[in-house]
């Protein structure tokens, strides 16, 4: 298995535009979660999803933070307006529900977003 | 809301030694699940070992081993013999058992291998 994929690794844009970070989570796995780190608040969650179906997103900073979920092998992340202080890691994480293997949730490599 | 405690930000280690890492976490629930990650320069999430609450004998993965303390909500991890590709930052982290809710995460501690 290719583990959790996310696009692009590196973005680099400048503030007011738009960005959308991409995850295909593995293959078989119904949950699906967006963590930020940065070196002021570490990891956070953001948003996640069981089965496509957005569980939590109180973690979300504001509306100019978006995600969607259209099928069980792909979600995006999209911010519009980007600004400087959304410069961060942002990371992907797929886990499988409900079984007795469930509670590990496998990471992607992350995303570096910097927003100038 | 729960929340974990990585109290030491840096800790160092002489190659070939032991070195153990300190977390603390609070919770009301009763079951869940414990983890460290650990987090090499390539920023790649690795999982290192996990231990479920309701299992009192404490975890080992090789040269990594977790001392549990659940009334005093204490997880620590020890690293034996020391590598110098153990050099990363390490994450504790927390997880309900109920349902497939997310991970929460301490601060990290640093890790540095002298050789």
């Amino acid at each position: 298995d290719a583990g959790v994929i996310q696009s692009p690794r590196h973005e680099v844009t400048e503030m007011g535009q738009e960005v959308t970070l991409r995850c295909k989570p593995i293959s078989g796995h119904n949950s699906l979660f967006w963590y930020r780190q940065t070196m002021m608040r570490g990891l956070e969650l953001l948003i996640y999803f069981n089965n496509n179906v957005p569980i939590d997103d109180s973690g979300m900073p504001e509306d100019r933070f978006s995600a969607k979920m259209p099928n069980a092998s792909f979600s995006t992340l999209k911010i519009q307006p980007s600004e400087p202080r959304d410069s961060a890691v942002y990371f992907c994480a797929s886990s499988l529900r409900l079984t007795v293997a469930g509670y590990e949730q496998y990471f992607g490599p992350g995303t570096r977003l910097t927003v100038t | 809301a729960q929340t974990v405690t990585q109290s030491q930000p840096e800790m160092s280690v002489q190659e070939a030694e032991t070195v153990t890492l300190s977390c603390t976490y609070d919770t009301s629930e009763s079951d869940y699940y414990l983890f460290w990650y650990k987090q090499p320069p390539s920023r790649q999430m690795i999982l290192v070992i996990r231990q479920e609450a309701y299992k009192q004998q404490n975890a080992t993965e090789n040269r990594f081993s977790v001392n549990f303390q659940k009334a005093a909500k204490s997880f620590s991890l020890k690293i034996s013999d020391s590598q110098l590709g153990d050099a990363a930052m390490y994450f504790c982290a927390y997880r309900r058992r109920s349902g497939n809710t997310p991970l929460v995460f301490g601060k990290g501690t640093r890790l540095s291998v002298i050789a």
